[in-house]
């Protein structure tokens, strides 16, 4: 167990509707990072946050955005979701901005139909 | 941007003998961070090992070692007396020391390798 908790652990929508995805870093971690992982595109960088500042922005799509809450939790928004979209979505975080490893979190499972 | 190559999509060992997982990857910094992740089929991606670039001596962790090759841009991971529990995708991973606006200190993975350990 990582420390890294991601809800939920399955999600399955149809085309065209919005969902999120919500991460808890572990205890006393600043930073948040989102990746997704596809059989075609295999595993992707999105976005990363840093004490509620986002930081660095991967190949994230514009209808997809993210932010980092006071309590440093963090959510993913997938919106006008399109098959392509199905993919295992994962939060990592690490202790400060970048220097430290990453650990991630079990990730969400989403499935568009 | 950086690229990672894993040259191998499978391998296949028998339980207690040593395999090796190759791994390139293609920057032009010269301090950085590599990084070797399992996956196993729970999907959880699990910290194998690190290795900073700047530093000459090869990453250990128990069973598992990396060979460090700066100039020729070679990162491969060696599993020694192999265990069922070993058997996952490995990843390998980069990861710039320094901030950059473009990426951040984002992971570069790999496409992957299925590990397969025989008994």
């Amino acid at each position: 167990d990582s420390g890294v908790t991601q809800t939920p652990k399955h999600l399955i929508t149809a085309t065209g509707q919005r969902v999120t995805l919500r991460c808890s870093p572990r205890s006393g971690d600043l930073s948040v990072y989102w990746y997704q992982q596809s059989l075609d595109q295999g595993l992707q960088f999105l976005i990363q946050y840093y004490n509620g500042e986002e930081r660095a922005k991967g190949n994230i799509l514009e209808r997809f955005s993210a932010q980092q809450f006071p309590d440093l939790h963090s959510e993913l928004n997938l919106s006008s979701l399109e098959l392509g979209d199905s993919a295992l979505y994962f939060c990592a975080s690490s202790e400060r901005d970048g220097l430290y490893e990453q650990y991630f979190g079990p990730g969400t499972r989403l499935t568009v139909l | 941007a950086q690229t990672v190559t894993q040259s191998q999509p499978e391998m296949s060992v028998q339980e207690a003998e040593t395999v090796t997982l190759s791994c390139t990857y293609d920057t032009s910094e010269s301090d950085y961070y590599l990084f070797w992740y399992k996956q196993p089929p729970s999907r959880q991606m699990i910290l194998v090992i690190r290795q900073e670039a700047y530093k000459q001596q090869n990453a250990t962790e128990n069973r598992f070692s990396v060979n460090f090759q700066k100039a020729a841009k070679s990162f491969s991971l060696k599993i020694s007396d192999s265990q069922l529990g070993d058997a996952a995708m490995y990843f390998c991973a980069y990861r710039s020391r320094y901030h950059n606006s473009n990426s951040g200190y984002a992971l570069n993975f790999g496409k992957g390798t299925s590990l397969l350990v025989t008994p």
